[in-house]
């Protein structure tokens, strides 16, 4: 069945270091890859996405590739800020708009 | 545009009582599913809705059942609660003709059970 893996977290960084969170994916056909972020005590909200092999989603200086190859969608950006301290999930939906299937999460800290 | 709008936000029972959570859906959308997300994990799909039926379910019990009203709000029930039903509860909408694969999430209901 489908499934999303990504790395245990908790990650703990400096303010303005390089972040990368992996997340890899199983899945038959093309299923389109999220990143939801989760700020303490609240829902998750669309951080980005991508439809296709090769797209990049970015918002908010993340990005992360659409990669078909290695059934990647790994979350970077280039420097972290204490406000992005949150916990980041990967998830994966199929065409037809039915359940989207989410990972464990990674929590994040971002030290001043 | 309101977004996905969720009630109550948290709320107390006792195990063996029965909860109701409600739902509206960010305007323009007509699909709704619901989420458990316990402690430290990620979401765990319950059931999704669209026309007002129920057209896929995750692996959770008959105790968890749904609604959905011809406005597109929908309703999650749990009867004779668990202390494992504590949890938090995630409405996502979205919208079944265009970017259907896109869900937005409410901000969630928090039910402890004692």
């Amino acid at each position: 069945g489908n499934s999303v893996t990504q790395m245990e977290g908790p990650v703990t960084l400096s303010e303005e270091a390089f972040l990368t969170i992996n997340c890899t994916y199983t899945a038959t056909g093309y299923p389109s890859l999220f990143w939801y972020v989760q700020y303490p005590g609240e829902g998750l909200q669309l951080l980005l996405k991508a439809t296709k092999a090769d797209d990049k989603g970015s918002n908010k200086g993340f990005e992360a590739t659409y990669r078909k190859e290695t059934t990647s969608f790994h979350l970077e950006k280039g420097s972290v800020q204490v406000s992005d301290s949150a916990v980041y999930f990967c998830a994966l939906s199929q065409t037809g708009g039915f359940k989207t299937i989410f990972g464990a999460g990674t929590r994040l800290f971002v030290k001043a | 545009d309101a977004g996905v709008t969720q009630s109550p936000t948290h709320l107390i029972k006792t195990r063996g009582q029965q909860v109701t959570l409600r739902c509206s859906p960010k305007s323009g959308h007509d699909t709704v599913s619901w989420y458990q997300q316990a402690l430290g994990q990620g979401p765990q799909f319950i059931f999704q809705y669209y026309e007002e039926e129920e057209r896929q379910r995750g692996n959770f019990p008959d105790r968890f059942s749904g609604h959905q009203f011809p406005n597109y709000s929908s309703e999650l029930n749990v009867n004779a609660l668990l202390l494992g039903d504590s949890a938090l509860y995630l409405c996502a909408s979205s919208a079944r003709q265009g970017d259907g694969n896109t869900i937005y999430f409410g901000e969630g209901s928090w039910l402890t059970v004692v």
